[in-house]
């Protein structure tokens, strides 16, 4: 079974310093791999996802992700952090085959400070 | 925003009580997928519908049913609730035909069993 595993539930960065959000896959077969944001009361954002096209994967509000099959990880970054990223950052896995469903990982509470 | 609706957006009800949640997929998207999220359980796979048909199940109780529509609207039906079906219920739906089928997620309902 495909699985995600984020490291750290909470990660403090201050206005302006590097965003970096762990996530690490477990599949026996190519992953297909998402981050999506969640902000207070609201539903889960796609910021980008991994389509084997390219290692190091661009999305939106200027993250990006780096797939690194050696580490099996795709780790979250951010060169610049804003107060607007504060929120919950998820990382997912889409099951392979006819099973399409994502497995989450436990999530990364980012908190900005000023 | 998504292009996901999901009706109601709060729900207060009582234990044994039945409830119905709704949600709209995006315009030409033919996959539903129900998640449930807790504090304690994170974000969880219940039940994908691909052109009203059942495609996968998940962590779905036997109290819970689905059904997706003609028109590929969806319904999440909970039944006998339990104070611990208290949770935010997302539907995420996926267009076809695309290489990885990225789920957008719709805002959700939260459910407080009181």
């Amino acid at each position: 079974a495909q699985s995600v595993t984020q490291l750290g539930s909470h990660v403090s960065v201050s206005e302006g310093a590097l965003v970096l959000l762990r996530c690490n896959y477990s599949s026996s077969v190519p992953p297909y791999l998402f981050w999506y944001v969640q902000y207070p009361n609201q539903g889960l954002q796609l910021l980008l996802k991994y389509t084997s096209a390219a290692t190091l994967v661009k999305g939106i509000n200027g993250f990006e992700a780096e797939f690194k099959k050696s580490e099996t990880s795709f780790h979250l970054t951010k060169p610049s952090a804003h107060m607007s990223d504060a929120a919950e950052y998820f990382c997912a896995v889409r099951g392979s085959g006819s099973a399409r469903q994502l497995t989450f990982g436990s999530g990364t509470q980012l908190t900005v400070l000023p | 925003d998504s292009g996901v609706t999901q009706t109601p957006k709060h729900l207060i009800t009582a234990t044994g009580q039945r409830v119905t949640l709704r949600c709209s997929p995006r315009s030409g998207d033919l996959s539903v997928y129900w998640y449930q999220q807790s504090l304690d359980q994170g974000l969880q796979f219940l039940i994908h519908y691909y052109n009203g048909e059942e495609r996968a199940k998940g962590n779905i109780l036997e109290r819970f049913s689905a059904q997706q529509f003609p028109d590929l609207h969806s319904e999440l039906n909970l039944s006998s609730l339990e104070l611990g079906d208290s949770a935010l219920y997302f539907c995420a739906s996926s267009p076809r035909g695309t290489f990885i089928e990225e789920q957008y997620f719709g805002p959700g309902t939260r459910l407080t069993v009181t």
